[in-house]
């Protein structure tokens, strides 16, 4: 079992453009989540989804978009990166409801300059 | 105010100490809650959930105080390798989950 991958591990961006970071988790869960970690401002959470094909706002959803076609898939988009969202992202899954363990992602370093 | 508040530390303790965290959360809704531990550059593991009577896993001891709305974790005979940062964790329900900031633990030799 891989667990929780994330693609790509690092990154840097240029002001304006776009990506999308990549969540797979191979432990059928049905809660995937998306965070961003910055120093003293801890976990926060962007996005979440309940299950596939369904997803809803998290404490900081500006500026993202996601999508959950497929259940051990999470994606995160940024359509235009701002210098804001340099951060590390991580992204996580639970098997149940939000009481469950969260299993985490290696995470995202994103840069944007 | 934040929901959910650590002492970001660093606490520097000598090997073989017990060293206590505190962590409190503005909710009194919240219903569930956990310890992580995050390495350096590394992603958050679990390290325990916190219930009701208070729980102990080897060298670890959880504890809810529900009346002062804090959660602690106390480790005894620190090693150097429990050296990491500390997450708290507070679930109210969907969409009201909350960590921490996290403290910082260094066991020194």
């Amino acid at each position: 079992n891989a667990g929780v991958t994330q693609t790509p591990k690092f990154r840097v961006l240029k002001t304006g453009q776009s990506m999308t970071l990549l969540c797979a988790q191979d432990m059928n869960h049905e809660y995937m989540y998306w965070y961003r970690q910055d120093p003293g401002m801890g976990l926060r959470l962007i996005h979440y989804s309940v299950g596939e094909g369904t997803t809803a706002k998290g404490e900081v959803p500006d500026g993202y978009n996601v999508s959950r076609l497929k259940k051990q898939n999470f994606l995160l988009g940024l359509e235009s990166a701002a210098p804001s969202q340099t951060s590390v992202y991580f992204c996580a899954s639970s098997y149940s409801s939000w009481t469950y363990e969260q299993y985490f992602g290696p995470g995202t370093r994103l840069t944007v300059t | 105010r934040k929901e959910v508040e650590q002492d970001p530390g660093p606490f520097n303790v000598p090997e073989g100490a017990t060293v206590a965290f505190n962590c409190t959360y503005s909710n009194s809704a919240s219903q569930s809650f956990f310890w992580y531990r995050q390495d350096c550059r590394k992603e958050p593991k679990l390290l325990m959930s916190v219930y009701s009577s208070g729980n102990e896993d080897g060298r670890f001891t959880a504890q809810l105080n529900r009346a002062s709305q804090y959660i602690s974790l106390l480790i005894r005979d620190s090693k150097l390798s429990d050296s990491a940062t500390y997450l708290c964790v507070a679930v109210t329900g969907a969409n009201n989950l909350f960590f921490g900031t996290g403290t910082r633990l260094t066991v020194i030799p």
